[in-house]
C-alpha cells in the first residue's frame, strides 16, 4: 500500500502562515492529493485538492511537485478555529483503488 | 438536505456479538464510503460503492465485515462475532462519482466491544 507520512504536530500563532508538509510514495498516477481537516467528535471536512503544481481556493493553498511524492499544504494567516488535524489523502491503485488517509498532523493556533 | 447521518452515533456489545451500522448518504451523491478509525490515526478505508454495486472492499479487511447498500441509498456496515479490536469511530462518507476526492463524512458510529 501508499504510505504517508506527516509531522505529528504543529505550533503556530494567530495570523501566521502554516505549511504542512505530507510525504506519500507509490500513490495512482492518475488520481487527485486531497487535504481534509478535522475536529474533536466530528468526520473529517474537504479542504482542496490537486493534480500537480499549485492550486488555490478561499481557504488555503495547495502546492504538490512534479515528481507528486509530496504535497504541501498551506494556511494563510491562521486563526484559533484553525485548531485541529489536517490530513492527507491519496489514492493507492495497486490493488485495486484504495483511499490512504496520512496519519495526520495536529495544529495547534496559540493566541 | 442536511448531510450523511449515521446510527447509532455510540454501540457497545460484548466480544462474539454482531452489530449493524447505517449510514444515509446525501441524497443526490452516488457514490458511499466506508472508514475506522482509531484514536490518534488517520481514517482506514474499509470499502466504497457507487450506486448499489460495491467497487472496492479494502483487501486488509477481515471477513468478518460486510457492507451493502441495496437500493443505492443507505448502506449498512455488519461486523459479525465483534472482537476488541474492532473498537473504533466508523465514518461513513459520500460524494458525487466525479468528484471521489472530496468526500462528505457523517458524525460516525463509535463501536465499543467489551
Amino acid at each position: 500500500l501508499a504510505k504517508t507520512t506527516q509531522p505529528i504536530s504543529m505550533d503556530s500563532y494567530e495570523g501566521q502562515e502554516v505549511n504542512i508538509t505530507c510525504s506519500h510514495n507509490n500513490i495512482a498516477t492518475n488520481d487527485y492529493i486531497t487535504w481534509y481537516q478535522q475536529f474533536p467528535s466530528q468526520g473529517p471536512r474537504f479542504i482542496i485538492q490537486g493534480y500537480k503544481t499549485k492550486v488555490t481556493n478561499e481557504v488555503a493553498s495547495l502546492f504538490i511537485p512534479a515528481d507528486r511524492k509530496s504535497s504541501t499544504l498551506s494556511l494563510p494567516r491562521v486563526s484559533l478555529s484553525d485548531t485541529a488535524v489536517y490530513y492527507c489523502l491519496v489514492v493507492d491503485d495497486n490493488y485495486g483503488q484504495n483511499f490512504v488517509f496520512g496519519p495526520g498532523t495536529r495544529l495547534s493556533v496559540l493566541p | 438536505d442536511t448531510g450523511v447521518s449515521q446510527d447509532p452515533r455510540h454501540k457497545i456489545t460484548k466480544r462474539g456479538q454482531n452489530v449493524t451500522f447505517r449510514c444515509d448518504p446525501i441524497s443526490e451523491h452516488n457514490r458511499l464510503y466506508w472508514y475506522r478509525q482509531t484514536l490518534g490515526q488517520g481514517p482506514e478505508f474499509l470499502t466504497y460503492f457507487q450506486n448499489e454495486a460495491q467497487l472496492e472492499k479494502s483487501r486488509l479487511l477481515s471477513d468478518r465485515f460486510s457492507a451493502e447498500r441495496p437500493k443505492g441509498s443507505f448502506s449498512t456496515l455488519e461486523i459479525q462475532r465483534t472482537e476488541q479490536g474492532d473498537s473504533a469511530m466508523y465514518l461513513c462518507a459520500s460524494s458525487w462519482r466525479d468528484r471521489t476526492y472530496e468526500q462528505y463524512f457523517g458524525p460516525g458510529t463509535r463501536l465499543t466491544v467489551t
